[in-house]
């Protein structure tokens, strides 16, 4: 596609459950993050993909917090028992290359736990 | 101490006025990033730095290695400017990216 792409735009969701978020890249990008922002809060870096690989994975906040990457394309961000401090805009960002090239964001999905 | 620091928090500035945007980081980095959030939430990527200055229209970025230092400078400001700058810093090591709180510009017409 022509940008970053994330679904679901918006979800609610209630305290407890699973819920999986998805981001598609611009294609060709090698490398693919994933961020948080919650409600007047600066962003936050969660995890990032270089091809398939989550070199780090500790700014995830919780191991209830999973992501994956295959085909060096889609990124999915699982979310189980979910709690109410995970309400958030998720945002997805992919560029060319790790740390050199340019970063292009998704519209974000906004979770909101009840 | 925040490994990004961003200041000012806020900045109101009239139409047309020059503004600047500092951000200093403590730890070594490979790229600079200048982010722009407007109110509706979207994030769009201003300027990528590594060393030196860039220019885009209105916009201009500058970096300090040496001093750990960038700044981001709007020419003629615009109330169409009005939105959080965020500088945000990829570090040495590779690992993440690390985001400083942001910087809230008001222009007024």
């Amino acid at each position: 596609g022509a940008g970053v792409s994330q679904s679901p735009s918006n979800k609610v969701t209630e305290k407890g459950k699973d819920v999986e978020l998805r981001c598609d890249p611009i294609s060709g990008h090698t490398a693919l993050y994933w961020y948080r922002q919650r409600l007047g809060q600066g962003l936050e870096f969660l995890i990032y993909f270089q091809g398939n690989s989550a070199p780090d994975k500790s700014g995830l906040p919780s191991d209830r917090f999973s992501a994956e990457r295959t085909g060096e394309s889609v990124s999915t961000l699982t979310i189980q028992r979910t709690q109410q401090e995970d309400s958030a805009v998720y945002l997805c960002a992919s560029s060319l290359s790790v740390d050199t090239g340019e970063l292009f964001f998704g519209e974000g999905s906004r979770l909101t736990v009840l | 101490k925040n490994e990004v620091e961003q200041s000012p928090q806020n900045l109101t500035a009239q139409e047309g006025e020059f503004i600047t945007i500092n951000c200093s980081y403590s730890v070594g980095i490979s790229a600079l990033h200048w982010l722009q959030q407007h109110p509706g939430g979207g994030i769009v990527s201003l300027f990528m730095l590594s060393s030196g200055k860039k220019k885009h229209g209105r916009l201009i970025a500058t970096i300090n290695i040496q001093e750990k230092h960038s700044s981001l400078h709007i020419t003629a400001s615009h109330p169409r400017d009005s939105a959080v700058y965020i500088c945000a810093v990829w570090g040495a090591s590779g690992s993440r990216l690390t985001f400083g709180e942001g910087t809230q510009l008001t222009v007024n017409p």
